[in-house]
Protein backbone atom coordinates (compact mmCIF):
# COMPACT_ATOMS: atom_id res chain seq x y z
CA UNK A 1 0.00 0.00 0.00
CA UNK A 2 1.36 3.40 -0.55
CA UNK A 3 1.92 6.33 2.11
CA UNK A 4 3.43 9.46 2.67
CA UNK A 5 5.91 10.90 5.25
CA UNK A 6 6.05 14.38 6.27
CA UNK A 7 8.54 15.55 7.96
CA UNK A 8 8.37 18.30 10.66
CA UNK A 9 4.65 18.77 11.49
CA UNK A 10 5.32 22.55 11.82
CA UNK A 11 7.76 24.65 9.75
CA UNK A 12 8.22 28.92 10.38
CA UNK A 13 10.10 30.97 8.08
CA UNK A 14 10.49 34.45 8.06
CA UNK A 15 8.73 36.60 5.00
CA UNK A 16 11.29 36.72 1.83
CA UNK A 17 13.18 33.47 3.43
CA UNK A 18 13.07 30.17 1.14
CA UNK A 19 10.56 27.26 2.35
CA UNK A 20 10.92 24.08 2.15
CA UNK A 21 9.02 21.17 3.27
CA UNK A 22 9.77 17.14 3.32
CA UNK A 23 7.71 14.76 2.14
CA UNK A 24 8.47 10.92 1.64
CA UNK A 25 6.59 8.22 -0.21
CA UNK A 26 6.31 4.66 -0.04
CA UNK A 27 4.83 3.23 -3.56
CA UNK A 28 5.29 -0.29 -4.83
CA UNK A 29 3.89 1.19 -8.21
CA UNK A 30 4.88 4.17 -9.94
CA UNK A 31 3.46 6.48 -7.75
CA UNK A 32 1.29 10.03 -8.88
CA UNK A 33 2.20 12.62 -5.97
CA UNK A 34 0.39 16.34 -5.09
CA UNK A 35 0.62 18.64 -2.69
CA UNK A 36 -2.45 20.56 -1.19
CA UNK A 37 -2.94 23.41 0.67
CA UNK A 38 -5.63 24.08 3.62
CA UNK A 39 -6.89 27.65 4.78
CA UNK A 40 -8.74 27.47 8.64
CA UNK A 41 -12.18 26.35 7.88
CA UNK A 42 -11.39 25.10 4.25
CA UNK A 43 -11.36 22.11 2.57
CA UNK A 44 -8.08 21.54 0.53
CA UNK A 45 -6.98 22.94 -2.76
CA UNK A 46 -4.37 21.80 -5.14
CA UNK A 47 -0.84 23.23 -5.22
CA UNK A 48 0.60 20.66 -7.65
CA UNK A 49 1.21 17.05 -9.05
CA UNK A 50 3.57 14.74 -10.38
CA UNK A 51 2.08 12.33 -12.94
CA UNK A 52 5.44 11.25 -14.36
CA UNK A 53 5.88 13.74 -16.87
CA UNK A 54 8.60 16.11 -16.08
CA UNK A 55 10.37 15.89 -12.46
CA UNK A 56 10.38 19.48 -11.54
CA UNK A 57 6.30 20.49 -11.38
CA UNK A 58 5.35 23.82 -10.72
CA UNK A 59 1.96 24.82 -9.21
CA UNK A 60 0.48 27.92 -7.90
CA UNK A 61 1.37 30.83 -5.80
CA UNK A 62 4.80 30.61 -6.55
CA UNK A 63 5.46 26.59 -5.13
CA UNK A 64 7.56 24.10 -7.35
CA UNK A 65 8.50 20.06 -6.21
CA UNK A 66 10.97 17.70 -7.05
CA UNK A 67 10.21 14.27 -7.97
CA UNK A 68 13.42 12.56 -7.16
CA UNK A 69 13.09 8.59 -7.04
CA UNK A 70 16.54 7.28 -5.95
CA UNK A 71 15.72 9.28 -2.39
CA UNK A 72 11.52 8.67 -2.98
CA UNK A 73 11.51 12.21 -2.44
CA UNK A 74 8.47 15.09 -3.59
CA UNK A 75 10.08 18.29 -1.60
CA UNK A 76 7.98 21.10 -2.03
CA UNK A 77 9.82 24.50 -2.11
CA UNK A 78 9.23 28.11 -2.58
CA UNK A 79 11.94 30.94 -2.86
CA UNK A 80 10.51 33.77 -0.62
CA UNK A 81 7.38 33.21 1.37
CA UNK A 82 4.70 35.61 1.98
CA UNK A 83 2.64 36.25 4.70
CA UNK A 84 -0.25 34.62 2.60
CA UNK A 85 1.32 31.56 2.68
CA UNK A 86 0.93 30.82 6.17
CA UNK A 87 -1.39 27.41 6.09
CA UNK A 88 -1.69 23.61 6.63
CA UNK A 89 0.63 21.67 3.65
CA UNK A 90 -0.23 18.10 2.80
CA UNK A 91 1.77 15.87 0.62
CA UNK A 92 -0.60 12.14 -0.95
CA UNK A 93 0.44 9.44 -2.70
CA UNK A 94 -2.31 8.19 -5.58
CA UNK A 95 -0.76 4.57 -7.12
CA UNK A 96 -2.02 3.97 -10.79
CA UNK A 97 -3.94 1.03 -10.23
CA UNK A 98 -6.00 2.20 -7.39
CA UNK A 99 -8.00 5.71 -6.77
CA UNK A 100 -7.78 6.24 -2.94
CA UNK A 101 -5.49 9.11 -2.01
CA UNK A 102 -3.57 9.00 1.00
CA UNK A 103 -1.90 11.85 2.78
CA UNK A 104 0.73 12.59 4.78
CA UNK A 105 0.50 14.04 8.59
CA UNK A 106 0.29 17.45 7.01
CA UNK A 107 2.71 20.26 8.14
CA UNK A 108 1.96 23.86 9.97
CA UNK A 109 3.70 26.49 7.79
CA UNK A 110 4.01 29.80 10.03
CA UNK A 111 5.49 32.94 8.35
CA UNK A 112 6.92 35.25 10.71
CA UNK A 113 7.15 39.21 9.38
CA UNK B 1 -18.57 25.42 -12.66
CA UNK B 2 -19.80 25.11 -9.44
CA UNK B 3 -16.77 23.26 -6.98
CA UNK B 4 -17.47 20.32 -4.45
CA UNK B 5 -21.27 21.12 -2.53
CA UNK B 6 -21.07 19.86 1.39
CA UNK B 7 -23.86 19.88 3.50
CA UNK B 8 -24.50 20.50 6.75
CA UNK B 9 -21.69 22.63 7.28
CA UNK B 10 -21.99 22.33 10.93
CA UNK B 11 -23.53 19.98 13.18
CA UNK B 12 -24.42 19.15 16.58
CA UNK B 13 -25.17 15.66 17.47
CA UNK B 14 -25.02 13.53 20.91
CA UNK B 15 -23.63 10.56 21.47
CA UNK B 16 -25.96 7.57 20.31
CA UNK B 17 -27.50 9.10 17.71
CA UNK B 18 -26.76 8.93 13.67
CA UNK B 19 -25.96 11.07 11.08
CA UNK B 20 -25.69 11.85 7.41
CA UNK B 21 -23.66 14.06 5.57
CA UNK B 22 -24.40 15.11 1.95
CA UNK B 23 -21.87 15.73 -0.93
CA UNK B 24 -22.86 16.95 -4.20
CA UNK B 25 -19.41 16.57 -6.42
CA UNK B 26 -18.26 18.69 -9.84
CA UNK B 27 -20.51 17.95 -12.73
CA UNK B 28 -19.21 15.06 -14.53
CA UNK B 29 -17.58 13.83 -12.07
CA UNK B 30 -18.16 10.19 -11.32
CA UNK B 31 -16.01 9.49 -7.90
CA UNK B 32 -16.44 10.32 -5.14
CA UNK B 33 -14.26 10.14 -1.87
CA UNK B 34 -14.90 10.82 1.83
CA UNK B 35 -11.90 11.63 4.19
CA UNK B 36 -11.94 12.14 7.89
CA UNK B 37 -9.69 14.88 9.00
CA UNK B 38 -8.88 15.21 13.13
CA UNK B 39 -6.03 17.33 14.89
CA UNK B 40 -4.81 13.80 16.57
CA UNK B 41 -5.21 11.70 13.16
CA UNK B 42 -4.86 13.80 10.48
CA UNK B 43 -6.80 13.10 7.16
CA UNK B 44 -8.03 9.26 6.98
CA UNK B 45 -9.45 7.95 4.26
CA UNK B 46 -12.85 6.78 4.54
CA UNK B 47 -14.60 5.56 1.28
CA UNK B 48 -14.54 6.06 -2.40
CA UNK B 49 -17.66 5.84 -4.50
CA UNK B 50 -17.47 5.29 -8.38
CA UNK B 51 -20.79 5.02 -10.77
CA UNK B 52 -23.07 4.08 -7.43
CA UNK B 53 -20.63 1.12 -6.15
CA UNK B 54 -17.79 1.22 -3.53
CA UNK B 55 -14.73 0.65 -4.87
CA UNK B 56 -12.60 1.43 -1.96
CA UNK B 57 -12.94 1.50 1.59
CA UNK B 58 -10.30 2.45 4.62
CA UNK B 59 -9.98 1.25 7.93
CA UNK B 60 -12.85 2.52 9.90
CA UNK B 61 -16.13 0.33 11.17
CA UNK B 62 -19.26 -0.99 10.26
CA UNK B 63 -20.36 2.45 11.71
CA UNK B 64 -19.16 4.16 8.87
CA UNK B 65 -21.33 3.78 5.41
CA UNK B 66 -22.11 5.53 2.08
CA UNK B 67 -23.60 5.45 -1.03
CA UNK B 68 -23.94 6.96 -4.37
CA UNK B 69 -26.32 7.87 -6.01
CA UNK B 70 -27.25 7.82 -10.05
CA UNK B 71 -26.38 11.46 -10.45
CA UNK B 72 -22.85 11.09 -8.27
CA UNK B 73 -24.43 12.70 -5.47
CA UNK B 74 -23.21 10.91 -2.59
CA UNK B 75 -24.14 10.85 1.11
CA UNK B 76 -22.21 9.15 4.50
CA UNK B 77 -23.83 8.02 7.37
CA UNK B 78 -22.30 7.31 11.09
CA UNK B 79 -24.26 5.60 13.26
CA UNK B 80 -24.12 5.29 16.96
CA UNK B 81 -22.14 8.24 17.17
CA UNK B 82 -19.29 8.26 19.39
CA UNK B 83 -17.22 11.38 20.81
CA UNK B 84 -14.30 10.30 19.02
CA UNK B 85 -16.28 10.48 15.93
CA UNK B 86 -16.01 14.62 16.14
CA UNK B 87 -14.17 15.98 13.00
CA UNK B 88 -14.57 17.33 9.83
CA UNK B 89 -15.31 15.57 7.16
CA UNK B 90 -14.67 16.52 4.02
CA UNK B 91 -15.65 15.17 0.09
CA UNK B 92 -13.73 15.02 -2.94
CA UNK B 93 -14.64 14.34 -6.49
CA UNK B 94 -12.55 13.27 -9.64
CA UNK B 95 -13.18 12.42 -12.96
CA UNK B 96 -13.01 8.89 -12.87
CA UNK B 97 -11.12 5.66 -13.09
CA UNK B 98 -8.46 3.69 -11.60
CA UNK B 99 -5.27 4.28 -13.44
CA UNK B 100 -6.57 8.13 -13.97
CA UNK B 101 -4.33 10.56 -12.70
CA UNK B 102 -6.11 13.51 -11.94
CA UNK B 103 -5.96 15.13 -8.32
CA UNK B 104 -9.09 15.37 -6.28
CA UNK B 105 -11.35 18.47 -6.09
CA UNK B 106 -12.36 18.94 -2.23
CA UNK B 107 -15.80 20.15 -0.43
CA UNK B 108 -15.35 22.70 2.10
CA UNK B 109 -16.74 20.08 4.42
CA UNK B 110 -19.36 19.35 7.22
CA UNK B 111 -17.84 19.81 10.93
CA UNK B 112 -19.48 17.22 12.97
CA UNK B 113 -19.21 18.02 16.73
CA UNK B 114 -20.60 14.84 19.31
CA UNK B 115 -21.62 15.75 22.58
Amino acid sequence: AQSVTQLGSHVSVSEGALVLLRCNYSSSVPPYLFWYVQYPNQGLQLLLKYTSAATLVKGINGFEAEFKKSETSFHLTKPSAHMSDAAEYFCAVKSGNNNDMRFGAGTRLTVKP
Amino acid sequence: KAGVTQTPRYLIKTRGQQVTLSCSPISGHRSVSWYQQTPGQGLQFLFEYFSETQRNKGNFPGRFSGRQFSNSRSEMNVSTLELGDSALYLCASSLAGAGDTGELFFGEGSRLTVL
